[in-house]
């Protein structure tokens, strides 16, 4: 059974630029997360897509924005590449409904903006 | 809104060694509450749950209680091994609803440094 999967591992871009992270969910979760994690910090919640839909959001500006197809899987979009964008940036998958609550991440994508 | 914080680190300790690292937190409701484990250059793993006020998350000789009226979750283990080494994270999430779990809110974590 695969866990979550996250490419690439590494990433370098310089400012100004755009990104795209991908992230495929645990095999039968429906729904996907994704966090930030910059350097000694916890990780910071960006959103959240189900249903194709974006069902929560964080404190994030609109540079950043997602999309999840209909296997579930999902991008993560960063515009306009600042150095403070700079972070592992991590993917969790759960599922639907009572009883399923925890999140299950997978090993993130390294984005350094120079 | 909901935040947790967690015990400053780091944190070395001698092998077999108790280990306590406090977490607390704020958040309306009943939320779930969890320990996650970072290793080095790698992402999250789930080291423990408790999802109602009172029960107990256990997993690999680590616990943790669910505690209502401290709104506390420490995380415990009786004797610590060197492959303990890593960074630490609490969290919660909000309240169940129908449509599943809400967002995780982490503390800034605590590394942990087990020497022979």
């Amino acid at each position: 059974d695969a866990g979550v999967t996250q490419s690439p591992t590494h990433l370098i871009k310089t400012r100004g630029q755009q990104v795209t992270l991908r992230c495929s969910p645990k095999s039968g979760h429906d729904t996907v997360s994704w966090y930030q994690q910059a350097l000694g910090q916890g990780p910071q919640f960006i959103f959240q897509y189900y249903e194709e839909e974006e069902r929560q959001r964080g404190n994030f500006p609109d540079r950043f924005s997602g999309h999840q197809f209909p296997n579930y899987s999902s991008e993560l979009n960063v515009n306009a590449l600042l150095l403070g964008d700079s972070a592992l940036y991590l993917c969790a998958s759960s599922g639907t409904g009572r009883g399923t609550d925890t999140q299950y991440f997978g090993p993130g994508t390294r984005l350094t903006v120079l | 809104g909901n935040s947790v914080t967690q015990m400053e680190g780091p944190v070395t300790l001698s092998e077999e060694a108790f280990l306590t690292i406090n977490c607390t937190y704020t958040a309306t409701g009943y939320p779930s509450l969890f320990w996650y484990v970072q290793y080095p250059g790698e992402g999250l793993q789930l080291l423990l749950k408790a999802t109602k006020a009172d029960d107990k998350g256990s997993n690999k000789g680590f616990e943790a209680t669910y505690r209502k009226e401290t709104t506390s979750f420490h995380l415990e283990k009786g004797s610590v091994q060197v492959s303990d080494s890593a960074v630490y994270f609490c969290a919660l999430s909000g309240e169940i609803s129908n449509f599943g779990n809400e967002k995780l809110t982490f503390g800034t974590g605590t590394r942990l440094t087990i020497i022979p």
